[in-house]
């Protein structure tokens, strides 16, 4: 079993739509990471959070330490949406990000 | 700040022949990491450096791959002799901080092997 699942995989929806991304995980960590990543693209870091919830702009980012589980959710969702998203965790005591599959995101117009 | 700097943005070459890839992390941060993306495997750590020390290495694939950090404004990763497995994007990220910090990523370098 990965150590950050992801899910779903794969979601399509209609632009308006909110979306929500889920993130598990089954190690101790000191952040977490969302990412975004469009196709043939690079990627950006949308959140790092340890605790509580972030909001940037339509996105928001919410973590639970106890449940270790990390929910992204964007509101009024429109096709720029369209990416790849991945959940990275850094895990107590390392420097290095353990990935996430990444869940591909689709919005039609 | 122009945000981390990778190149080339593209590479085409043959077996065999050696590969280098550049990257230049944003000014003042301290932690500089390789990655690796592919199809099958998603994204991998190749290596991280801090303060221009390599501090795991553990994700490079074999002896093939080398990576250097002579500066804190550069470090190569270096493919020799290269082989069509080693095709993938290649992405250099910084942070100010390893564990704790923001990841900024470079546009990526696309390496192909023939």
């Amino acid at each position: 079993k990965n150590e950050v699942e992801q899910s779903p995989q794969n979601l399509t929806a209609q632009e308006g739509e909110f979306i929500t991304i889920n993130c598990s995980y089954s190690v101790g960590i000191s952040a977490l990471h969302w990412l975004q990543q469009h196709p043939g693209g690079g990627i950006v870091s949308l959140f790092m959070l340890s605790s509580g919830k972030k909001k940037h702009g339509r996105l928001i980012a919410t973590i639970n330490i106890q449940e270790k589980h990390s929910s992204l959710h964007i509101t009024a969702s429109h096709p720029r949406d369209s990416a790849v998203y991945i959940c990275a965790v850094s895990r107590n005591g390392a420097q290095k990000l353990v990935f996430g599959q990444g869940t591909r995101l689709t919005i039609n117009p | 700040d122009a945000g981390v700097i990778q190149s080339p943005r593209h590479e085409v070459t043959e077996m065999g022949q050696e590969v280098t890839l550049r990257c230049k992390p944003i000014s003042g941060h301290n932690s500089l990491f390789w990655y690796r993306q592919t199809m099958m495997r998603g994204l991998e750590l190749l290596i991280y450096f801090n303060n221009n020390v390599p501090i795991d290495d553990s994700g490079m694939p074999e002896d093939r791959f080398s990576a250097k950090m002579p500066n804190a404004s550069f470090s190569t990763l270096k493919i020799q002799p290269s082989e069509p497995r080693d095709s993938a994007v290649y992405f250099c990220a910084s942070s100010r901080d390893a564990g704790t910090g923001e990841l900024f990523f470079g546009e990526g370098s696309r390496l192909t092997v023939l």
